[in-house]
């Protein structure tokens, strides 16, 4: 499968618990996402990647939230002191963005099937 | 406020029939927009992308329609199949900080046989 693929599909935790999730993005793409989806709501923007550099992150990413992207290429979500209101799908997404930005309209993202948290 | 508005909040449909879901946006300036499909348990796929200068695109089964002057969009699907469905979600990219796709809540669809 040369799809996006993250790691793990479920996660029980309980309240104050660290947790840490996986994307690895499809190998020849550049740009990596992070959202968070709760039940009956489209996902919402947390932080995206180009290469490894971290260029942007929502104020719904709060302190206890970290993202990193150490080689470019797979990365990771880290939660600490997880609360009942992290419960949620949380979906990563990578594209290709041609260097000198190309064509944005033909920036598709792709997205893996999620993992999905309960904070116990 | 939500900038991306979805019609109806969920739909049952006989398989075979049409249907046709609504999006109104309030994004602007915008690069382009999307529609996605995601089932459940599942990541969304993209099933057709337009820019604000597009009026309409196709995917097989799917047709999407843009109105930039009022903001709309559409995906109609024909002759619906049990595997349409899903929920079905509106995606506007802005013209500046493109890569903060805004999300529609979706459309969440079921095709009875």
């Amino acid at each position: 499968d040369t799809g996006v693929s993250q790691d793990p599909r479920h996660k029980i935790t309980k309240r104050g618990q660290n947790v840490t999730f996986r994307c690895d993005p499809i190998s020849e793409h550049n740009r990596l996402y992070w959202y968070r989806q709760t039940l009956g709501q489209g996902p919402e923007f947390l932080t995206y990647f180009q290469n490894e550099a971290q260029l942007e992150k929502s104020r719904l990413l709060s302190d206890r939230f970290s993202a990193e992207r150490p080689k470019g290429s797979f990365s990771t979500l880290e939660i600490q002191r997880t609360e009942q209101g992290d419960s949620a799908m949380y979906l990563c997404a990578s594209s290709f963005l041609e260097i000198g930005g190309g064509n944005l309209a033909k920036n598709i993202q792709y997205f893996g099937a999620g993992t999905r948290l309960s904070v116990l | 406020k939500n900038q991306v508005e979805q019609s109806p909040q969920s739909l049952i449909i006989l398989e075979g029939k049409n249907c046709t879901l609504q999006c109104n946006y309030t994004v602007s300036p915008f690069s382009n927009l999307r529609w996605y499909k995601q089932d459940t348990g599942r990541g969304p796929v993209s099933l057709t992308i337009m820019t604000f200068s597009e009026n309409t695109k196709s995917n097989g089964r799917y047709t999407a329609t843009l109105d930039a002057d009022t903001k709309q969009s559409s995906l109609h699907i024909t002759a619906s199949q049990l595997s349409d469905s899903a929920s079905y979600i509106c995606v506007v990219s802005p013209l500046y900080g493109a890569q903060k796709l805004v999300f529609g809540q979706g459309t969440r669809l079921t095709i009875n046989p």
